[in-house]
């Protein structure tokens, strides 16, 4: 059984430029969410993906925006980043259905850390 | 909203010895998850225990146990026999029925001295 893998595992940035993370969920599981941590913070919730389709989002705007692919893994990109965009930016996989029951224990990938200069 | 709250940024605990971290929530809902996730150097966060909360017993795995106060929407840690391998950051994380949104306190940075 293979784990959440994200790639890059770090990247810089300059203002204003665009980035793409990736993550490859967890074998089994079929829906994916994504999460920024800043430092000495706990991750705040981005959004989530489930079949393909936005399914849930947090307080972020429209520049961050993410994709699903049909094998369940997925993008997460971030246009014209600021400097308030430098954090670690965690997926997590899961399995879920229609209604979440909410008890869907999410596993982790390592994280990508992005800087922005 | 919903809000959880870790009031100890950072505790200390000698190794073999037990440690409480505390974590606080506020909700009006009646059913919902809690959670402790473990976020060592490496970064990936790991799922240390669950907790329902229709469930009244206390969630128990190993050396890990937790303190599951509804009325007072507080969730403790419990960590006996602390090992070397516990030093890490501990986050407590709440999640509702039928949500995604899955929320996360501030953290507490535990520290184990040999």
């Amino acid at each position: 059984e293979t784990g959440v893998t994200q790639s890059p595992t770090h990247l810089i940035k300059t203002r204003g430029q665009q980035v793409t993370l990736r993550c490859s969920s967890q074998s089994g599981h079929n829906t994916v969410s994504w999460y920024q941590q800043a430092l000495g913070q706990g991750p705040q919730f981005i959004f989530q993906y489930y079949r393909e389709e936005e399914n849930g989002r947090g307080n972020f705007p429209p520049r961050f925006s993410g994709l699903q692919f049909p094998n369940y893994s997925s993008e997460l990109n971030v246009n014209a980043l600021e400097l308030d965009d430098s954090a670690l930016y965690l997926c997590a996989s899961s399995f879920g259905g229609t209604g979440f029951s909410g008890a869907n224990v999410l596993t982790f990938g390592a994280g990508s850390r992005l800087t922005v200069l | 909203a919903q809000t959880v709250t870790q009031s100890q940024p950072e505790m200390s605990v000698q190794e073999a010895e037990t440690v409480t971290l505390s974590c606080t929530y506020d909700t009006s809902e009646s059913d919902y998850y809690l959670f402790w996730y473990k976020q060592p150097p490496s970064r990936q966060m790991i799922l240390v225990i669950r907790q329902e909360a229709y469930k009244q017993q206390n969630a128990t795995e190993n050396r890990f146990s937790v303190n599951f106060q509804k009325a007072a929407k507080s969730f403790s840690l419990k960590i006996s026999d602390s090992q070397l391998g516990d030093a890490a950051m501990y986050f407590c994380a709440y999640n509702t029925v039928g949500n995604n949104d899955m929320r996360f306190g501030a953290g507490t940075r535990l520290t184990v001295k040999p």
